[in-house]
């Protein structure tokens, strides 16, 4: 597997908290994407990253924010914790962003907020 | 924006048997489609992927086919075995203003009947 990590691996929290995922990467990969895998949707990208400190939106960025401040860490916050992002989520890295390059995913961490 | 549809959400084939998985898109420009394996509790990988200017391409036991007229896409797994029981997901990449973009299909699930 690429080196990609992702921590924490699993987490609980309450609704109301803020909490923030990390994915750190040993590639020097350029692109960084979060996603959230839902059963019946597939994965769905909330932001990216195509360099340090540039991000952007994705399809379901409502509710998340995002950091790069190094190449190999990206950060995704969640303000406030709501039980509608209770989720797994993957970051994943590309060493190009123009078409056809693969994406390597990370582990996954698993949020559960109740 | 590019929409993925991805049909059966379930197959269940005997062993040895092929299957086939199929997939939609609706961007015309589209002209990268991967295919991910994701096994139970890990990361989504990828297979196999096709370009626009092929229509069909082979790795051993699997392969993909493109129809762009028709904009649709299809995996086909022949001699299947018990490790290829999994979701896959089918993909299209479209483009963000910064980087590409890959949107999933919902999957398939895949067992394999011994």
């Amino acid at each position: 597997d690429a080196g990609i990590t992702q921590s924490p691996r699993h987490k609980v929290t309450e609704t109301g908290t803020p909490v923030t995922l990390r994915c750190h990467q040993t590639e020097n990969h350029r692109y960084m994407y979060w996603y959230r895998q839902d059963p019946g949707h597939g994965l769905r990208l909330i932001h990216y990253s195509y360099g340090v400190k540039d991000t952007d939106k994705g399809e379901v960025s409502d509710g998340y924010s995002v950091s790069r401040s190094k190449t190999e860490d990206f950060l995704l916050t969640l303000e406030s914790a709501t039980s509608s992002q209770t989720s797994v989520y993957f970051c994943a890295i590309s060493d190009r962003g123009t078409s056809g390059y693969e994406q390597y995913f990370g582990p996954g961490t698993r949020l559960t907020v109740t | 924006g590019e929409n993925v549809e991805q049909h059966p959400s379930t197959l269940s084939v005997q062993e040895g048997d092929s299957a086939v998985i199929k997939c939609t898109y609706s961007d015309s420009a589209s002209n990268y489609f991967p295919w991910y394996k994701q096994e139970l509790g890990k990361r989504p990988q990828l297979i196999i992927d096709i370009r626009s200017n092929v229509g069909e391409k082979k790795d051993q036991r699997i392969a993909v086919t493109l129809n762009k007229t028709a904009k649709h896409f299809s995996l086909h797994i022949t001699e299947t075995q018990p490790e290829d029981s999994a979701v896959y997901f089918c993909a299209v990449e479209g483009r963000y203003s910064s980087a590409s973009k890959i949107i999933f299909g919902s999957g398939t699930r895949l067992s394999i009947r011994p």
